[in-house]
């Protein structure tokens, strides 16, 4: 099973990006890797996934770098409502299953 | 865009009885999970599920718990004796793709706030 470790928390104000590291160490050689946001009381949402390099949305960028032992979600100019825990899954059976403690983003105005 | 959608947003039952949470997957999809979160804790897998039947299923999972797909759209999840340790919000999810192995992401409802007292 592949093991992931994030921040707890991270602090961010209005309007300036932040950056959340994820090491995934023995990621399975076909694995993804995919972001989930969730809002208090509301199921996860899926924000992006990827392989490697780069991938873009209209909400989010993730950076997987050559080795894949870790990616980084970026979301640019966060907004109060970004407030949110932020979870990265390696997608293959069993861990896509598991969801961690993720990483609590408080945005401040 | 559609969605999956969870009934009743909040059910409050009493220890012992039994409850059922309702779903309507996204309609092409093909595996259907249920999670649980505890307040404050983490979001758990309790059991995935395919061609009617149960793929997977956690030690969360035991024999008080039951699902089934009645109808071909709905996708339900009975509790048969409910214990206080069973309060949680309980999210039902679906994928299109072919479950574990490949790279579809899941799609979460909203969930259904159970309360057993």
């Amino acid at each position: 099973l592949a093991k992931t470790t994030q921040p707890i928390s991270m602090d961010s104000y209005e309007g300036q990006e932040v950056n959340i590291t994820c090491s995934h160490n023995n990621i399975a050689t076909n694995d993804y890797i995919t972001w989930y946001q969730q809002f208090p009381s509301q199921g996860p949402r899926f924000i992006i996934q990827g392989y490697k390099t780069k991938v873009t949305n209209e909400v989010a960028s993730l950076f997987i770098p050559a080795d894949r032992k870790s990616s980084t979600l970026s979301l640019p100019r966060v907004s109060l409502s970004d407030t949110a825990v932020y979870y990265c899954l390696p997608l293959s059976a069993n861990d896509k299953l598991i969801f961690g403690t993720g990483t609590r983003l408080q945005v401040f105005p | 865009e559609p969605e999956v959608t969870q009934t009743p947003s909040h059910q409050v039952t009493q220890m012992g009885q039994e409850v059922i949470l309702r779903c309507v997957p996204i309609s092409n999809h093909l595996y259907f999970y249920w999670y649980r979160q505890i307040l404050g804790q983490k979001v758990e897998f309790l059991v995935s599920f395919y061609n009617n039947e149960i793929s997977e299923k956690s030690e969360i999972f035991d024999d008080q718990f039951s699902v089934e797909r009645p109808d071909g759209s709905n996708f339900t999840l009975k509790i048969r004796s409910t214990k206080l340790e069973d309060s949680a919000m309980y999210f039902c999810a679906s994928e299109w793709g072919e479950g574990f192995t490949v790279n579809s992401p899941l799609h979460f409802g909203n969930g259904t706030r159970l309360t057993v007292t």
